[in-house]
């Protein structure tokens, strides 16, 4: 059974920085296509950042590129968001999901919130 | 960027009717759509890829058609587990999602 783990939400005052987690079982993070999906509080969803099997290129959506890094560690079979430069608007729950390639989502986590507020 | 619209935004239904959401997406997208169920404080699930295949162990009830621009997620016999938030998303070209359309108990 695969099971998608996130941690490390929190508050965060504007312009400070963050590191989410994900740690994965039943699946091979560096075999996947590996995402970030967020929501922000009442609203819809939002693809955010992959990072592709194998070589591990990766491609962001232009509201987070250049601020957000997307990463995995092997040996912990984890995926990690590193956040810098945040703004309000990136209050979010964030979600790790698996992706079918770069296409849907089968796999998701819970979830964790990140507030940015001062 | 590729703009999904859903409609309704809300829909009112009661246990055994059958509903039909709607999915325009602002340019051609092939069938490169899929189709979430999302309830409160929860992960979104995916029910339905490549715009009508449905993911394993999603009730048969669920069902999606549609190609190009226009696309419909239909529920033949609305269930009590069913009144939830449904979203499109596009994965033509990056990836987009509707804003949702909240299915509520009439």
């Amino acid at each position: 059974e695969v099971q998608l783990v996130e941690s490390g939400g929190g508050l965060v005052q504007p312009g400070e920085s963050l590191r989410l987690s994900c740690a994965a079982s039943g699946l091979t993070v560096s075999s996947n296509y590996m995402n970030w999906v967020r929501q922000a509080p009442g609203k819809g969803l939002e693809w955010v950042s992959v990072i592709y099997s194998g070589g591990g290129g990766t491609y962001y959506a232009d509201s987070v590129r250049g601020r957000f890094t997307i990463s995995r560690d092997n040996s912990k079979n984890t995926l990690y968001l590193q956040m810098n430069t945040l703004r309000p608007e990136d209050t979010a729950v964030y979600y790790c999901a698996r992706g079918y390639f770069f296409n849907y989502f089968d796999h998701w986590g819970q979830g964790t919130l990140v507030t940015v507020s001062s | 960027d590729i703009q999904m619209t859903q409609s309704p935004s809300t829909l009112s239904a009661s246990v055994g009717d059958r509903v039909t959401i709607t999915c325009r997406a602002s340019q051609s997208i092939s069938s490169r759509l899929a189709w979430y169920q999302q309830k409160p404080g929860k992960a979104p699930n995916l029910l339905i890829y490549k715009a009508s295949s449905l993911e394993s162990g999603v009730p048969s009830r669920f069902s999606g058609s549609g190609s190009g621009t226009e696309f419909t997620l239909t529920i033949s016999s609305l269930q009590p587990d069913d009144f939830a938030t449904y979203y499109c998303q596009q994965y033509n070209s990056d990836s987009t999602f509707g804003q949702g359309t909240r299915l509520e108990i009439k």
